[in-house]
């Protein structure tokens, strides 16, 4: 089955600095790559995502690459602000309807 | 807009009790997904359902866990016997057809 690994587990942060978490996947048709954001004591929240047919995606502040050759996507916040501080799941699915999930990346944002 | 809603949000139960854990989808939505993360880890899937269907259950225990989405009322995720691995987070989301997943609050499962 597919497995998705996930980078950094821990990152730190200055307000204003740019944060990146780096997933890869194994299964080659995997075409969907969502992002959630979970707070504590809360469900994860989808913030962004891209399909295969895409390379890169861009929300505000937010966007994520996908390299489909290399089987890794990227998460990139720029302009770090302390409420994006949370725990950010990286997720990949193939064709069938299972999101499988990274491990984790909790992300600190120090003012 | 009411989102995924889930409850109980938390719940404490002896071993050996059974657990029901509730999961109403978005509107507009008729697909619900099961997913439980343990301490410190991903969330891993259970069960896919539509309305009256088990789709996949590739990722549920085979014994103790069954899961349901009636025509009418929530979904429910039911666990009989509980034991204390069974301790965690359930998370239901739910989408349209094959988009995007969006998720509930949570129950917190505890058993002791």
């Amino acid at each position: 089955g597919e497995n998705v690994e996930q980078h950094p587990s821990t990152l730190s942060v200055q307000e204003g600095d740019s944060a990146v978490i780096k997933c890869t996947y194994s299964d080659s048709a995997s075409n969907y790559f969502p992002w959630y954001k979970q707070e504590l004591g809360k469900g994860p929240q989808l913030i962004i995502d891209i399909r295969s047919n895409v390379g890169e995606k861009k929300d505000q502040r937010i966007a994520v690459t996908l390299n489909k050759t290399a089987k890794h996507f990227s998460l990139h916040i720029t302009e770090t602000q302390p409420e994006d501080s949370a725990v950010y799941f990286c997720a990949a699915r193939n064709s069938g309807y299972a999101l499988n999930f990274g491990k984790g990346t909790s992300l600190l944002v120090t003012p | 807009n009411a989102g995924v809603m889930q409850n109980p949000r938390h719940l404490v139960r002896r071993r050996g009790q059974e657990a029901r854990l509730r999961c109403s989808p978005m509107k507009g939505h008729s697909h619900v997904y099961w997913y439980r993360q343990l301490p410190e880890e991903g969330l891993k899937f259970m069960v896919y359902l539509q309305k009256e269907n088990i789709i996949d259950e590739s990722g549920m225990p085979k014994e103790r866990f069954s899961a349901e989405f009636p025509k009418e009322g929530p979904s429910i995720l039911r666990i009989q016997q509980v034991v204390r691995g069974d301790s965690a987070a359930y998370f239901c989301a739910s989408s349209r057809e094959n988009y995007e997943q969006y998720f509930g609050p949570g129950t917190r499962l505890t058993v002791t």
